[in-house]
């Protein structure tokens, strides 16, 4: 049983826009959460994180939004650039054991030049 | 800071073999590793959660026996396949916190496994 859901597989958009990426939860336990980032043939690096007592956390060009009643959060990057292609995971868990994330199946990120 | 190495990057084996694949953190200590597994298109689903000097804790379903976990220093994690076989063909990956006010983890690269 998937706990955490990220429903399209790949995003395509083009350079200077904005991407959007989604994530969508079912344990309503979850008040934390983060997204990474993953190049082929690397492991994830951590990009931004959200606590539930915030519903919108900003760092640079990133933004994480979080809905708690709809159990949703989303990543927006704007501008994209094209080294911003890569697969974006994101995570939920309890902020009372940060060793124990759940994480979704990731989107692909084409941002085209 | 804060880089997990990963090692092998990649490996292929022969069914019936053991292959241990390392994680070390190299400029932090790591009193927390985490042993994933991906499967194409799918999450990383957490095996195994291990502290060190302690024996690992297992998720569900994942066998203890099959998959056995050492994290022996505050530096070193091992992930041993043992007998691998065909069906335990994946990609490994493993993390690590510092045990700080940090909540996120440090992933390494990840280890592709194909048994043959």
């Amino acid at each position: 049983d998937q706990q955490v859901k990220q429903n399209s597989p790949s995003l395509s958009v083009q350079e200077g826009r904005i991407s959007i990426l989604n994530c969508d939860y079912t344990n309503s336990m979850f008040d934390y959460f983060l997204w990474y980032k993953k190049y082929p043939a690397e492991g994830p690096t951590f990009l931004i994180s959200i606590s539930s007592i915030k519903d919108k956390n900003e760092d640079g060009r990133f933004t994480v939004f979080l809905n708690k009643s709809a159990k949703h959060l989303s990543l927006h990057i704007v501008p994209s650039q094209p080294g911003d292609s890569a697969v974006y995971f994101c995570a939920a868990g309890e902020s009372n054991n940060f060793n124990k994330f759940y994480f979704g199946s990731g989107t692909k990120l084409n941002v085209k030049p | 800071g804060a880089v997990v190495s990963q090692h092998p990057s990649w490996v292929i084996c022969k069914s019936g073999t053991s292959v241990k694949i390392e994680c070390r953190s190299l400029d932090f200590q790591a009193t927390t590793m985490f042993w994933y597994r991906q499967f194409p298109k799918q999450s990383l689903m957490l095996m195994a959660t291990s502290n060190e000097g302690s024996k690992a804790t297992y998720e569900q379903g994942v066998e203890k026996d099959k998959f056995l976990i050492n994290h022996a220093s505050l530096t070193l994690s091992t992930l041993t396949v043992t007998s691998a076989h065909p069906e335990d063909s994946s990609f490994y990956i493993c993390s690590a916190r510092d045990g700080g006010f940090r909540t996120e983890a440090f992933f390494g690269q990840g280890t592709r496994l194909t048994v043959v």
